[in-house]
């Protein structure tokens, strides 16, 4: 089974719908990542949470929202979506060694 | 500032050795990550760096200068499964291990046969 996980893998949307990407894991890490990717933009960091209790924004966390509901869960909601939302979504977690990625979600907001 | 730098395509031929260069100007440096992505996959970690020098591991190296802020990825025997997009990363510590990366726009690399 894989260590992270995301659902959905893909989504199309409208604009103005609120919707939530899952995230989970089962690696035992307190520290988890939101990125988006977008072509020529790389990653680029949303939120991030080192535990449960610890919510912090990223470079981009404009529009988006996060809730830590266990160790293993972390989730990002697009409250109200927008067409230059549309981009590759990855969860991701970490320990000293490295962030270890999910397989992401392809969001696709008309 | 944060900046990372690398560059954004590279070509190479199978059989063939690649460098790929990463240069970096953060606030701080608790180490500097290759991450490996395939179109449309998750990125996969391939190496990491704390120290000045050289870490091999298998047809990948990795080699490290902090006092030059710059970092390269040494691809060799390329295959054509190596055609992929190449992440430089470098963990930032203002204070304390945060653990948080920043990550470069990443290196397409196309391996022609």
């Amino acid at each position: 089974d894989a260590d992270v996980t995301q659902t959905p893998r893909n989504r199309i949307t409208k604009t103005g719908k609120r919707i939530m990407l899952e995230c989970s894991q089962t690696k035992g890490h307190d520290r988890m990542y939101w990125y988006r990717q977008d072509p020529g933009l790389g990653l680029r960091l949303i939120y991030y949470s080192f535990d449960v209790k610890d919510i912090n924004k990223g470079e981009i966390s404009d529009g988006y929202s996060v809730s830590r509901q266990a160790q293993a869960k972390f989730s990002l909601s697009l409250e109200s979506a927008i067409p230059n939302q549309t981009a590759l979504y990855f969860c991701a977690t970490s320990d000293f060694s490295g962030q270890y990625f999910g397989p992401g979600t392809r969001l696709t907001v008309t | 500032g944060q900046n990372i730098d690398q560059p954004t395509e590279m070509t190479a031929t199978e059989g063939a050795i690649v460098q790929i260069n990463c240069t970096y100007q953060t606030s701080g440096f608790n180490g500097l990550f290759w991450y490996q992505q395939h179109a449309g996959e998750a990125p996969t970690f391939l190496s990491y760096n704390v120290l000045d020098g050289l870490e091999e591991k298998g047809r990948f190296s990795s080699f490290l200068s902090r006092s030059k802020g710059y970092s390269y990825l040494l691809l060799k025997e390329l295959q054509m499964k190596d055609s992929a997009s190449y992440l430089c990363a470098v963990r930032d510590r203002p204070s304390g291990n945060t653990g948080k990366l920043i990550f470069g726009q990443g290196t397409t690399l196309q391996v022609k046969p």
